[in-house]
């Protein structure tokens, strides 16, 4: 059974750092593997997707990295900023479209 | 573009009424979803639908109904709210070129 982790459940930084949020999967058949931001009181938001066949995917600041073998992907965040703060959510999907959701990491960007 | 639009936003419900929830995509999205988000839960997923006319249940389906009469629309309903039903439903949809997931902006239920 297909269980995503995500370490640190809280991370508190000051503005201006880069900052590095995991997502581990223990098992590698996954078809793809997409990253949520989600404001308080508000819905998700994707950030990037990164399909089985990839390594990473770019977007502004946001890199996302996925190692299959590995069980793991890393959200990079470069130049932080109190819009940033926020909480991030991965999630896997099987072949059948089944999506296993991590439990976040709640993220605050100090000015 | 719209994207995918939830109704209604706020609701509240006295236990025993019933109530259903709107979902639609103009995405021609086939997989359509729904989920309930309560704090320290994380986001459970309620029913599903991967096309018209098709629903399953997911890993909390107990109380709700759903219905996928047309492809763009998603229905969630509860035919005797309980307490326990109080949460925020997320309704997301994705198509299958990409697998990417889209989602409402969420409907906020109280159940006294």
């Amino acid at each position: 059974k297909q269980e995503v982790t995500q370490i640190p459940a809280a991370l508190s930084v000051p503005e201006g750092e880069n900052l590095v949020l995991n997502c581990s999967f223990t098992d590698s058949a996954i078809y793809n593997l997409q990253w949520f931001r989600q404001d308080p009181g508000k819905g998700l938001t994707s950030l990037l997707l990164i399909q089985s066949s990839q390594r990473e995917q770019t977007s502004g600041r946001l890199n996302a990295s996925l190692d299959k073998s590995s069980g793991r992907s890393t959200l990079y965040i470069a130049a932080s900023q109190p819009g940033d703060s926020a909480t991030y959510l991965c999630a896997v999907s099987d072949s059948n479209y089944q999506l296993i959701w991590g439990a976040g990491t709640k993220l605050i960007i100090k000015p | 573009n719209a994207g995918v639009t939830q109704t209604p936003k706020f609701r509240v419900l006295k236990t025993g009424q019933s109530m259903t929830l709107l979902c639609a995509q103009d995405m021609n999205h086939e997989y359509m979803y729904w989920y309930r988000q309560d704090p320290g839960m994380g986001l459970r997923l309620i029913h599903y639908s991967v096309g018209e006319g098709t629903t399953a249940k997911g890993e909390v389906p107990d109380g709700y109904n759903v219905s996928r009469l047309k492809k763009q629309n998603f229905l969630l309903g509860l035919e005797s709210a309980a307490p326990s039903q109080t949460s925020v439903y997320f309704c997301a949809s994705r198509g299958t070129a990409t697998g990417e997931l889209f989602f409402g902006e969420g409907s906020r239920l109280t159940v006294l």
